[in-house]
């Protein structure tokens, strides 16, 4: 069955460094989201992509935060300068042309900054 | 404010015990609501539901939708311990790709 994949698993980084995280969504689908989760609390969303320009982004994604989809298969979530308060588990996740409104989860890269 | 409150936030449970989650939600013009099964890792679509009333089911999991009352449940009968997990319920509005999500109740099923 196809899935959403992302890499790395795990990311720790310094604070202030930037990091990219990188997400293949499932080959046929044509929107992409990043959530996250701080350890503990909700899942929370961060942007929707669509037709390669953001549809929508939540008051969390700040200039420091930006996506691409740099190819065919690939879709990154970037933080310039990452702050301890970025440290999360950042899931990327998909949905097809014609169900935006079920959006499948990859498993995550949980993002430590020190 | 949109939130999404779910109940309750653990439970534990013997196998072969029916289990019913609760999902309740106050979401500015509801469109759907997304019921998660999350392990370690990536949580796993479940169910969209969208029209109250209407009963989603696969295997021994099945969902409702009450849009009069604001909420819905997920059953899972017959429960194995493999179903031991975070179920989260994921509410979106009209004119947005954005869900909110509830903070999951864990469920243990013990052999």
């Amino acid at each position: 069955e196809p899935e959403v994949t992302q890499t790395p698993s795990h990311q720790v980084t310094q604070m202030g460094q930037e990091v990219i995280l990188r997400c293949v969504p499932i080959s046929n689908h044509l929107y992409f989201y990043w959530y996250r989760q701080i350890l503990g609390q909700k899942v929370e969303f961060l942007v929707s992509f669509y037709n390669n320009e953001i549809s929508e982004k939540s008051e969390i994604f700040d200039d420091q935060f930006s996506v691409e989809r740099p190819d065919g298969s690939n879709f990154t979530l970037k933080i310039r300068s990452t702050k301890l308060e970025d440290s999360a588990m950042y899931f990327c996740a998909s949905s097809e042309a014609g169900r935006p409104y079920e959006q499948y989860f990859g498993p995550g890269t949980r993002l430590t900054v020190t | 404010e949109d939130k999404v409150v779910q109940s309750p936030l653990s439970l534990v449970v013997h196998e072969g015990d029916t289990v019913t989650l609760n999902c309740s939600y106050e979401v500015t013009n509801f469109r759907s609501l997304l019921w998660y099964k999350q392990e370690k890792k990536a949580p796993t679509f479940l169910f969209m539901l969208t029209s109250s009333g209407i009963e989603k089911k696969s295997g021994r999991l099945s969902s409702i939708l009450d849009k009069k009352e604001l909420f819905s449940i997920l059953n899972i009968t017959a429960t194995q311990t493999g179903d031991s997990a975070v179920y989260l319920c994921a509410v979106g509005g009209l004119g947005t790709y954005k869900y909110i999500f509830g903070t999951g109740t864990r469920l243990k099923v013990l052999a």
